[in-house]
């Protein structure tokens, strides 16, 4: 079984919609949890991290439930420019300081004009 | 505008050459990992490093092999390679037990 499981897509949207991405995690003893953004051909930067209340920033909503063990993005007003693959990005540790990262495949976003 | 430094940007060598990837974390952190991707799937984590000793070593064949001679620069020396070792691999740096990792711009290697 895998760590982190998302749809691949790919999503293609218009510009201006509101779309979402789902991921689930098999450890449940998992503590910290990230949505990361890779541009093609480019690393992987940190979009946001997710907290267990629920976070938003600007037109980005992150959601996490622990019971199901599911966490979302979703992106309003989508823009040309938030054409990426989104990484669902899981800490897999129990009881250990250092950040050992599990990797969704990502799901991979496509914004039309 | 990176904080962490990785050189080469594009590697192309045989199966018999030996090279070496290099990255440089300008952070201050005192963890950094390796990390391959390959098409279509998932960031493999490869190998971490904390205060410059070698803590995850994730069952990576020894034509990898690792250096990490200070808490700035980690390098990952490569001999030998296979077809299907082609990939970008990833370089990232963080303050042990605090998130997030910062990633290089990754070297893509080819190898013919």
């Amino acid at each position: 079984r895998k760590e982190v499981e998302q749809d691949p897509g790919p999503f293609n949207v218009p510009e201006g919609a509101t779309v979402a991405f789902n991921c689930t995690y098999s450890n449940s003893a998992s503590q910290s949890f990230f949505w990361y953004r890779q541009d093609c051909r480019k690393e992987p930067k940190l979009l946001m991290s997710v907290y267990s209340s629920g976070n938003e920033d600007g037109r980005f909503t992150a959601q996490l439930n622990r019971a199901s063990q599911y966490i979302s993005l979703l992106i309003r007003d989508s823009k040309l420019s938030d054409s990426a693959t989104y990484l669902c990005v899981v800490n897999g540790d129990r009881g250990s300081t250092l950040g050992r990262l599990y990797f969704g495949r990502g799901t991979q976003l496509t914004v039309w004009p | 505008e990176t904080g962490v430094t990785q050189t080469p940007r594009h590697l192309v060598m045989g199966m018999t050459n030996k090279k070496s990837l290099k990255c440089e974390q300008h952070l201050g952190h005192n963890a950094m990992y390796w990390y391959k991707q390959s098409a279509k799937k998932p960031l493999e984590l490869m190998f971490v490093y904390s205060l410059e000793e070698r803590v995850e070593n994730n069952s990576v064949p020894s034509r990898f092999s690792p250096e990490c001679p200070n808490s700035s620069h980690l390098f990952l020396h490569l001999h030998t390679l296979q077809p299907e070792d082609s990939a970008l691999y990833l370089c990232a740096s963080s303050q042990e037990g605090v998130q997030p990792q910062h990633f290089g711009d990754g070297t893509r290697l080819s190898i013919l």
